[in-house]
């Protein structure tokens, strides 16, 4: 089974700042199976990144992906009020679709 | 615009069997999967399983031998049957369009397992 491992935990950051989140797969996964995804207190996940590096609908061009093999980055590039939230991989394509433990980007 | 909506007993005793149902609005059903995750209290995501109308299926591994999913869609539904339930199955379960990644999700329907 493959794990992913995110980090760091937490990020405190201001907004405006630059965030850089990071995915870890213990065994290679392939781009086209990767994604991300927002969860705010109390909401559903919401699809950010999936391909890796492909926006879903919607989603502002401040957020996106990168990576390949073991190693995948969510970059969000100015941090707005409303980013400020958990964030999720998630590697698909088999069994089990497995989910990293989440990093919270938090207001410093 | 498609929306999904969870709806569940709320509380379950355990070793009793779960039954969710997500009402699909706004859209075919036919050519989508369809997942479901659950999410613990205070803790990450877990992907269930995801159905095809074509009958295809595939489950976590964790979960597969107490797992059963069906749809129907003529009431645009498809449901989530979890057998012999503990308080480890205490969670928010969503469902979700798609099988792999999931682009559409409903708002979540908690469940409780105690007795």
């Amino acid at each position: 089974e493959i794990v992913l491992t995110q980090s760091p935990d937490t990020l405190s950051l201001s907004p405006g700042e630059r965030a850089t989140l990071s995915c870890r797969a213990s065994q290679s996964v392939s781009s086209t199976y990767l994604a991300w995804y927002q969860q705010k207190r109390g909401q559903a996940p919401r699809l950010l990144i999936h391909s890796a590096s492909s926006r879903a609908t919607d989603i502002p061009d401040r957020f996106s992906g990168s990576g390949s093999g073991t190693d995948f980055t969510l970059t969000i590039s100015r941090l707005e009020p409303e980013d400020f939230a958990v964030y999720y991989c998630q590697r698909y394509g088999g069994s089990p679709g497995t989910f990293g433990q989440g990093t919270r980007v938090e207001i410093k | 615009q498609m929306q999904l909506q969870e709806s569940g007993p709320g509380l379950a005793k355990p070793s009793e069997t779960l039954s969710l149902i997500c009402t699909v609005s706004g859209g075919s059903m036919n050519i989508y999967y369809w997942s479901w995750v659950r999410q613990p209290p205070g803790k990450g995501l877990e992907w269930i399983g995801y159905i095809h109308d074509s009958g295809i299926t595939n489950f976590n591994s964790s979960l597969k031998s107490r797992v059963t999913m069906s749809l129907d869609t003529s009431k645009n539904q498809f449901s989530l049957k979890l057998e012999s339930v503990t308080p480890a199955d205490t969670a928010v379960y969503y469902c979700a369009r798609g099988g792999w990644y999931m682009d559409v999700w409903g708002k979540g329907t908690t469940l409780t397992v105690s007795s």
